[in-house]
């Protein structure tokens, strides 16, 4: 019931293209889901987070929708640039409680934009 | 601001041999936690510690790893010994006070055990 659920593993997109991360999630007491941009050699870096009281979320270029009745929410990139190119994780916590800030985290998606 | 800071960036040992790594917080970031990424996985939390006191350690296999925060500022990570399956990396973060949203990652410490 921990699980985040993401896919799909990698993706190859072309410059100015939109790239699609989708994240699905069981633990409905999660509320807080942040998606993390990661390069080589370093760690994750918070992108984009939205809470489920929202169904979308946007900044810049990248838009996260969110579909509480489904347990589902994505990432999308628009516009999508060479620099882009880094793997994706989703993420999910809560906002309260023990475990309050503790991250489960999606297997990941290895995002490619071709120039 | 500073980032937060680890070492070693790499490390290479053999089984059954220990290994300890470092992390030293943002200034002020109370809440301090330790993942473990093996390649081509999502970030797994380990321990996650507020000021010096162990907030979750659910996931620490602690019959080989241990983990401690003297004076709740910097964090050390053991593993003791070490088996294959350890190889990965292990990535510290911080936060303000559990703060959601507010974490930093550092850029962590690569573990390959041979």
């Amino acid at each position: 019931q921990q699980q985040v659920k993401q896919s799909p593993q990698s993706l190859i997109v072309q410059k100015g293209g939109i790239s699609i991360i989708n994240c699905a999630y069981e633990n409905t007491a999660f509320d807080y889901f942040p998606w993390y941009q990661q390069f080589p050699g370093k760690g994750p870096a918070l992108l984009i987070a939205i809470r489920p009281d929202v169904s979308e979320k946007k900044e810049g270029r990248f838009t996260i929708s969110f579909n509480k009745s489904a347990k589902q929410f994505s990432l999308h990139i628009m516009d999508s640039q060479p620099g882009d190119s880094a793997t994706y994780f989703c993420a999910a916590s809560y906002a309260g409680g023990t475990s309050y800030g503790k991250l489960t985290f999606g297997q990941g998606t290895i995002l490619t934009v071709h120039p | 601001e500073a980032g937060v800071a680890q070492s070693p960036r790499y490390k290479i040992i053999e089984k059954r041999q220990s290994v300890a790594f470092w992390c030293n917080p943002i200034s002020g970031h109370a809440t301090l936690y330790w993942y473990q990424q093996i390649l081509g996985q999502g970030p797994k939390l380990l321990i996650q510690f507020q000021n010096n006191g162990v907030v979750d350690d659910s996931q620490l296999p602690k019959d080989r790893f241990s983990a401690e925060r003297l004076k709740g500022v910097d964090s050390t990570l053991k593993i003791q010994p070490a088996k294959l399956e350890d190889s990965a990396v292990y990535l510290c973060a911080s936060s303000l006070d559990r703060q959601i949203g507010g974490y930093t990652f550092g850029s962590g410490t690569r573990l390959t055990v041979v």
